[in-house]
């Protein structure tokens, strides 16, 4: 089955310590990236990446990392969280065309105390 | 910059209702338009999509027409589940940028 997943679903921490969501799909796409949802926002882009080792920033990258080593995995870091950064985060893949389907996964839901 | 303007909700209806949910956007070039749906507790599903002028996407009953004239794509269906409560997300791509601009999101609440 195609998917992507996330872990943890559901995080509580508190401010400055680091954190890592990873993410991972299983459908050899080349594009993947990272998503928050808030409130009256709909979504917006954190960070997105084209392929192993390349990575570039979204619309808010600000306090958060990523890499991807391999092609399945993406994690999203954040090295000192605060409290601005409690959100749902979602991570998506796609093929590579701008018109295919980019597939979500599950979401995080991440306070930060 | 590229920007879609979803109209606001919650909206609730009942059983078997219409729904419209609009969607205008503003975009440099030529986008590719999606409604994203997401239901409970989960990520966002491909609802359905257009990727030029005058095109119809249309998938589980509901469809939207690419309007370039009237820089919009609005979702309708007409006649509403109690399943179809859901959060549904109008966005756009365009071409060269991977990224997907969505809309604020319109939360639709169908009651037996």
């Amino acid at each position: 089955e195609a998917q992507v997943t996330q872990n943890p679903r559901y995080l509580i921490t508190v401010t400055g310590k680091k954190l890592t969501v990873t993410c991972s799909q299983n459908m050899n796409h080349e594009y993947m990236s990272w998503y928050r949802q808030d409130p009256g926002l709909g979504l917006r882009q954190i960070y997105y990446s084209m392929n192993v080792e390349v990575t570039d920033k979204g619309d808010v990258p600000e306090g958060y990392k990523v890499s991807r080593k391999e092609k399945r995995n993406f994690p999203l870091i954040l090295e000192s969280p605060s409290p601005n950064q409690t959100s749902l985060y979602f991570c998506a893949s796609t093929a590579g065309r701008v018109t295919d389907t980019q597939y979500f996964g599950p979401g995080t839901r991440l306070t930060v105390l | 910059g590229d920007s879609v303007t979803q109209m606001e909700g919650p909206v609730t209806l009942s059983e078997e209702a219409f729904l419209t949910i609009n969607c205008t956007y503003t975009a440099t070039g030529y986008p590719s338009l999606f409604w994203y749906v997401q239901y409970p507790g989960e990520g966002l599903q491909l609802l359905l999509k257009a990727t030029k002028a005058d095109d119809k996407g249309s998938n589980k009953g509901f469809e939207a027409t690419y309007r370039k004239e009237t820089t919009s794509f609005h979702l309708e269906k007409g006649s509403v589940q109690v399943s179809d409560s859901a959060v549904y997300f109008c966005a756009l791509s365009l071409s060269g940028d991977y990224k997907l601009s969505f809309g604020a999101g319109t939360t639709v609440t169908v009651r037996a």
